[in-house]
């Protein structure tokens, strides 16, 4: 089942903070965060794994809450390259990644 | 390391033609993904193999829609024939695995 994610968009300037949620209606075994820029393929930012190992390359941190079911990605000090449409994909037991509808962040200067 | 190749990147066709993408995954990934993204939304997952099996096809459309993956490393979706609701990018991905998936940078489907 699709996640829900929030908010649908977001507008920053340079500097600002933001924080993107997924929620799923199912137990959760791990929960991975892509960005997506118009027209290219997604990315891969961080995995997040029951049992709250993370793993991660950028500087961008998230929290995993097992027992609310929820992910939640934060952007620290925002910079123009942070702009892209971000996904969480939930992954149950089943190896399968269903993707939230996404969260699209405009960085302006 | 070369990432996931997909080709065409474009792909314009009349309904009820037949169109087919191909994808090349990260050398050494065992476990490849077809995924259908819609404007606006997430990608939605349609076939995963392990190697050569077909190991989730629930959400491909077998009546118009076939995948194949010879030698388990290069892959091939088709669709015959096609309709005006499958335009959409039709993204590829590879994963050791059941790790991190790698996307490729998709194939964009119109159809007039």
């Amino acid at each position: 089942q699709q996640p829900v994610q929030s908010p649908q968009a977001v507008i920053l300037r340079e500097g600002e903070d933001a924080v993107i949620n997924c929620s799923s209606s199912k137990a959760l075994y791990s929960v991975h965060w892509y960005r997506q820029k118009h027209g290219e393929a997604p990315v891969f930012l961080m995995i997040l794994l029951k049992g709250g190992e993370q793993k991660g390359h950028e500087k961008i941190s998230a929290s995993f809450n097992e027992k609310k079911q929820q992910s939640s990605l934060y952007l620290t000090a925002s910079q123009l390259s942070y702009s892209g449409t971000y996904f969480c994909g939930t992954e149950h037991t089943d190896y399968k990644l269903s993707f939230g509808a996404g969260t699209t962040v405009t960085v302006r200067a | 390391e070369a990432g996931v190749v997909q080709s065409p990147r474009y792909k314009i066709i009349e309904k009820k033609q037949p169109v087919a993408f191909w994808c090349n995954p990260i050398s050494g990934h065992n476990t490849l993904y077809w995924y259908r993204q819609n404007l606006g939304q997430g990608p939605e997952l349609l076939i995963r193999y392990e190697n050569e099996e077909a190991v989730d096809d629930s959400q491909l459309p077998k009546d118009r829609f076939s995948a194949e993956r010879l030698k388990g490393v290069d892959s091939t979706l088709k669709i015959q024939p096609a309709e005006l609701g499958d335009s959409a990018v039709y993204l590829c991905a590879s994963s050791l695995r059941t790790d991190t998936q790698y996307f490729g940078p998709g194939t964009r489907l119109t159809v007039l």
